[in-house]
């Protein structure tokens, strides 16, 4: 079956960095996506990698080893605003998107 | 940027009537969308694709008899809830993908809050 694990929930401090991990299993791959939600939103598109390798944008950094089926979202100089939850999906060879439970992260002052 | 406009926002209704939730792609064609359901503290579950000028092809357990999808044009979904009950409270958003560039991303409406009572 096709699998997406990343952890529940996650707790880092205002101005430190954060690194969420992702690995996952399914059907083919055709890139991986993250998306930030806040509770009572809808998500909102950061990041895609379909190749091996680190995509920065700004605070916010994604990185993919496709041999290894693991992405991690890092995210440097932590604001408030960043406590979320983010959410890991992989699109798979049917180019469906397959999604993870989502990593709430909880920013503390 | 893509923008995807979802109607209404929050809408309140009584059991047995039936809500209409409307997906629509601003600025872009989208042949494919997808409505999505989630419940408090929970991960997104897919319910159905909806595709134009054709049927929507719906997710195991999810009634489609109950959740009506219509893809009128290519910029437009509609999910109507038939019958509601409480138990279809729930936060309802809708995405959708540029049309044949299989690599973007998904953009979401702002989801609708759905309270049945």
């Amino acid at each position: 079956g096709q699998n997406i694990d990343q952890p529940t929930e996650m707790t880092a401090t205002e101005g430190a960095i954060v690194q969420i991990n992702c690995t996952y299993q399914t059907s083919g791959f055709n890139g991986l996506f993250w998306y930030q939600q806040h509770a009572g939103e809808a998500p909102t598109f950061l990041s895609y990698n379909v190749l091996d390798g680190l995509e920065e944008k700004g605070r916010f950094s994604s990185f993919l080893s496709r041999s290894k089926g693991y992405s991690y979202l890092l995210l440097k100089e932590l604001q408030m605003k960043d406590s979320a939850s983010y959410l890991c999906a992989v699109m798979d060879s049917n180019y469906q998107l397959i999604w993870g439970a989502g990593t709430k992260l909880i920013i503390k002052p | 940027g893509a923008v995807v406009s979802q109607h209404p926002s929050r809408v309140i209704c009584k059991s047995g009537t039936s809500v209409k939730i409307e997906c629509r792609s601003l600025d872009f064609q989208a042949t494919t969308m997808f409505w999505y359901r989630q419940f408090p503290k929970k991960s997104l579950m897919l319910m159905a694709t909806s595709n134009e000028g054709s049927k929507a092809t719906y997710e195991q357990g999810v009634e489609k008899d109950k959740f009506l999808i219509n893809h009128a044009s290519l910029t437009l979904s509609t999910l109507t809830v038939t019958s509601a009950h409480p138990e279809d409270s729930s936060f309802y958003i809708c995405s959708a993908r540029e049309t044949g560039i299989f690599s973007s991303p998904l953009h979401f409406g702002n989801g609708t809050r759905l309270t049945v009572t």
